[in-house]
């Protein structure tokens, strides 16, 4: 079946940069896009962006514009999620989600998700 | 801020009917989608598109969209279905850029 399996927990200090992984099996990873969406303690979902497994292609929220960057390993069908210069603000789960709708060049709606990561940030 | 705006909390009777609104410029536009989020578990798709569910979500779910808003019906709601939904859908800028609503607490009586 399908399945997406996120890295562990993470401890951070402010101004540092965490990487989440995103471990999917049970279909063809080049064929579908992968959001990531992090969910902030007691509040609710973000979208943080859209990465394509096919080529790379990605889509970023604009407030994190410049600070994360979403990348791919085909060969380990992988995707990543690297955030910089953390504040106190980005502590949150943090999930991966496949896109339901294989073989296009933009986010659609996201089924499955992963587990959820997740990462702290303080002093 | 979000673009997508809910109300915070609903309430049902056990096997009553309960439609849960989203409203935003883009639904003029976009579909919204709908998951369910129960606590301490990751969202889960519950309907998608026009009207579609994903495989092994009950059809006592369905949504429809009229002008600036969207809908997610459960007609028979069960105790199951507590939980909080969120919507989902592009946003305004014309870019493929998505947003939340700001959740439905939905809550079984």
């Amino acid at each position: 079946q399908v399945q997406l399996v996120q890295s562990g927990a993470e401890v951070k200090k402010p101004g540092a940069s965490v990487k989440v992984s995103c471990k999917a099996s049970g279909y063809t990873f080049t064929s579908y896009g992968i959001s990531w969406v992090r969910q902030a303690p007691g509040q609710g979902l973000e979208w943080m962006g859209w990465i394509s497994a096919y080529n790379g292609n990605t889509n970023y929220a604009q407030k994190l514009q410049g600070r994360v960057t979403m990348t791919t390993d085909t060969s380990t069908s992988t995707a990543y999620m690297e955030l910089r210069s953390l504040r106190s603000d980005d502590t949150a789960v943090y999930y991966c989600a496949r896109d339901i709708i294989p073989g296009v060049v933009a986010p659609n709606w996201f089924d499955p998700w992963g587990q959820g990561t997740l990462v702290t940030v303080s002093s | 801020s979000s673009e997508l705006t809910q109300d915070p909390a609903v309430s049902v009777a056990l096997g009553q009917t309960v439609r849960i609104t989203c409203q935003g410029d883009s639904l003029r536009s976009y579909y919204a989608s709908w998951y369910q989020q129960k606590p301490g578990q990751a969202p889960v798709l519950v309907i998608y598109g026009k009207n579609n569910r994903p495989s092994g979500i009950p059809d006592r779910f369905s949504g429809s969209s009229s002008g600036n808003t969207a809908s997610l019906t459960i007609t028979g709601a069960q105790a199951e279905d507590e939980a909080d939904y969120y919507c989902n859908s592009r946003d305004s800028s014309g870019n493929h850029l998505y947003v939340f609503g700001t959740g439905t607490k939905v809550t079984v009586l």
